[in-house]
């Protein structure tokens, strides 16, 4: 069955760090992997995904994320981060070509001045 | 993308009532989905609604209690029916578009007292 995995429940980092959140992914075939991102009383907005192609995959807002399918992973990066970045993070699977996703259960992040 | 519109964005609700959500996207969809977000968790899939048939539930989630109506390519309704406190959540609907993208809308949090 598929399935999303994210290791860290809760990161701090300071502003102007790097970033770096953890995806993992359980998938018969070759996936369709997304992360959202939701901040407090939102909805979710999507910040990148990958169906195919470039393993590195360039985001809204400065994110990009890069897939492996070896380790099979897919996880999110940010070279510094602004304190406006300060939210919870979805990796999502795709199940086949649907719209349907599973999710990972969040990250949530800090950001300390 | 797509804009969703959800309503309402926020309810408290007794016990033993229903409430129904409704979801409007600016444009005709062929798959629509509803998520719930339980506090401190992610998001689970509750059912698949295409316009025409019957929605399609996942594990755990009966249509007894939570009955959706897909009249058409733009709306759908959720109803939360004979809520209890473990129904506190945020509901948030989805739509599809193209291959293996969902755009959601702001959710709808609901408290059950």
């Amino acid at each position: 069955a598929q399935s999303v995995t994210q290791p860290d429940i809760h990161i701090t980092v300071s502003e102007g760090a790097s970033l770096e959140l953890r995806c993992n992914y359980s998938y018969g075939a070759t996936p369709y992997l997304f992360w959202y991102v939701q901040s407090p009383g939102q909805g979710l907005q999507l910040l990148l995904k990958y169906f195919s192609g470039d393993t590195l995959v360039q985001g809204i807002k400065g994110f990009e994320a890069e897939f492996k399918r070896s380790q099979s992973s897919f996880n999110l990066r940010k070279p510094s981060v602004h304190w406006s970045d300060a939210a919870e993070y979805f990796c999502a699977v795709g199940a086949g070509a649907t719209n349907k996703l599973i999710f990972g259960t969040g990250t949530l992040l800090a950001v300390q001045p | 993308s797509a804009v969703i519109s959800q309503k309402p964005s926020r309810d408290i609700c007794q016990r033993g009532t229903s409430l129904t959500i409704q979801c409007q996207v600016d444009s005709q969809v062929t798959m629509m989905f509803w998520y719930r977000q339980q506090p401190g968790q992610s998001l689970t899939l509750i059912a698949t609604a295409n316009q025409g048939s019957e929605a399609t539930y996942e594990s755990g989630f009966v249509i007894d209690k939570f009955p959706i109506s897909r009249p058409n390519l733009t709306f759908s309704t959720l109803t939360v029916s004979n809520m209890s406190p473990e129904d506190s959540s945020i509901y948030l609907c989805s739509v599809g578009r193209g291959v293996a993208e969902a755009f959601f809308g702001q959710g709808t949090r609901l408290t059950v007292v």
